[in-house]
């Protein structure tokens, strides 16, 4: 089944430590997002990637990395430069269709630091 | 910055009532999403709107565009339990290919 897939779904950080949060998909998307939800908020954007090696920073992209080495991947690493990273965070991709653009989301990963 | 609000951000509605929630977005789009999230869980997909006057209705959510007001709607017809949950629009700014999504209203039906 064709779908995003995020792990893990819990990650605790201890503090000053850099985390990894994996996003896969294998719906043929081009495009990949990270956004972050803090709680009774919306959703706001890290990063974003359009194409293989290239990404652009989103509204709130201070104290975060990604890299986008193969169409199907968009990992998110949480740096010790973020000082309150404990959000739930959740990845997205997108492409054109017959009925435009859609973003398609995974389950999510809570990151907690302890 | 393209924004988009939505109001109410908090609905409390009795079972079997009707209600409208409103959602305005800053600049021109032509592409409207309505999601829903339960609590803990990701975004679900319920509505995509493409064009001017667009309406869609699914069981007893329906949502219209007008995007010469930039504004959507998501009906709520005869409210029940299960429709409890937050629900965002979005809108897709062809620049940078970026979706951009209000603050969300968190819908709670009482028996």
């Amino acid at each position: 089944d064709g779908g995003i897939t995020q792990s893990p779904k819990y990650l605790f950080r201890k503090e000053g430590q850099n985390v990894t949060l994996s996003c896969e998909q294998n719906l043929n998307h081009d495009a990949m997002y990270w956004y972050r939800q803090d709680p009774g908020q919306g959703l706001r954007l890290i990063y974003y990637s359009q194409i293989v090696n290239d990404f652009q920073k989103g509204d709130i992209a201070e104290g975060y990395s990604v890299s986008r080495e193969k169409k199907e991947s968009f990992p998110l690493t949480v740096t010790s430069a973020q000082k309150n990273p404990t959000a739930f965070y959740l990845c997205a991709s997108s492409i054109w269709g017959q009925d435009g653009t859609e973003a398609f989301f995974g389950q999510g990963t809570r990151l907690t630091v302890v | 910055e393209l924004k988009v609000e939505q109001n109410p951000l908090f609905l409390s509605m009795q079972e079997g009532k009707n209600y409208t929630i409103y959602c305005n977005y800053s600049t021109t789009s032509d592409r409207l999403y309505w999601y829903r999230q339960d609590p803990g869980k990701s975004l679900e997909s319920l509505f995509v709107l493409l064009s001017n006057g667009a309406v869609k209705q699914e069981g007893r959510l329906m949502a219209s565009l007008d995007t010469k007001a930039r504004l959507s709607t998501l009906h709520i017809t005869a409210a029940v339990h299960d429709l409890s949950a937050t629900y965002f629009c979005a809108v897709h700014s062809n620049t940078g290919n970026q979706f951009y999504f209000g603050t969300g209203t968190s819908l709670t039906v009482i028996p």
